[in-house]
């Protein structure tokens, strides 16, 4: 079954500093992948996806993200916080292959910014 | 163009009543998708519509059960409503199934 990892519950950076976001996932095949960002009490909006190719992806935002295959990884970056990030940020995964498709989910991350 | 839209907002129900929550995909998209946020649980999925059929469904007891009309817009029902349904429900959509998904603002379920 897949399954996502974020390792940090809650990352707090400075406005301006630099930002990396961890993701871990297990999936048998090459997966299709996901970060969503959540502001309190909102729906989730989508940041970026990777299904194939350049495994850096560009989205909005600002954000990236870069897959490792080697390291099952899928991590979100930024290279200049602002204050407006601050949000709770999801990884997920889907289903490349079938026909039962869904999107697993880790916890998410929460990200403080401070000024 | 307009997102995914769900309705009501926020809905407060008593244990063992029913609940409905409505979702419109956005235009265009077959597929509509349903997830429990549930305090501690993280986001689970739930459900999977497309071409009005159930494709998939998460680890969800019976009691929860949907459909999908033909004009794409989809339908979450809750029966005999628990305590631990309390949670946000998102609904998205996407344009084919397996495509990147679209959340909408969730509906705030709340059970007393």
């Amino acid at each position: 079954a897949q399954s996502v990892t974020q390792p940090d519950i809650h990352i707090t950076v400075s406005e301006g500093a630099s930002l990396e976001l961890r993701c871990n996932y297990s999936y048998g095949a090459t997966p299709y992948l996901f970060w969503y960002v959540q502001s309190p009490g909102q729906g989730l909006q989508l940041l970026l996806k990777y299904f194939s190719g350049d495994t850096l992806v560009q989205g909005i935002k600002g954000f990236e993200a870069e897959f490792k295959r080697s390291q099952s990884s899928f991590n979100l970056r930024k290279p200049s916080v602002h204050w407006s990030d601050a949000a709770e940020y999801f990884c997920a995964v889907g289903d490349s292959g079938g026909s039962n498709y869904k999107l697993t989910f880790g916890k998410g991350t929460l990200l403080t910014v401070n000024p | 163009e307009a997102g995914v839209t769900q309705s009501p907002t926020h809905l407060i129900k008593t244990r063992g009543q029913q609940a409905t929550l409505r979702c419109s995909p956005i235009s265009g998209h077959t597929s509509v998708y349903w997830y429990q946020q549930a305090l501690g649980l993280g986001l689970q999925f739930l459900l999977w519509y497309d071409e009005g059929e159930e494709r998939n469904r998460g680890n969800f007891p019976p009691r929860f059960s949907g459909r999908q009309f033909p004009n794409y817009s989809s339908e979450l029902n809750v029966n005999a409503l628990e305590l631990e349904d309390s949670a946000l429900y998102l609904c998205a959509s996407s344009l084919f199934s397996g495509g990147e998904q679209y959340f909408g603002p969730g509906t705030r379920l709340t059970v007393t």
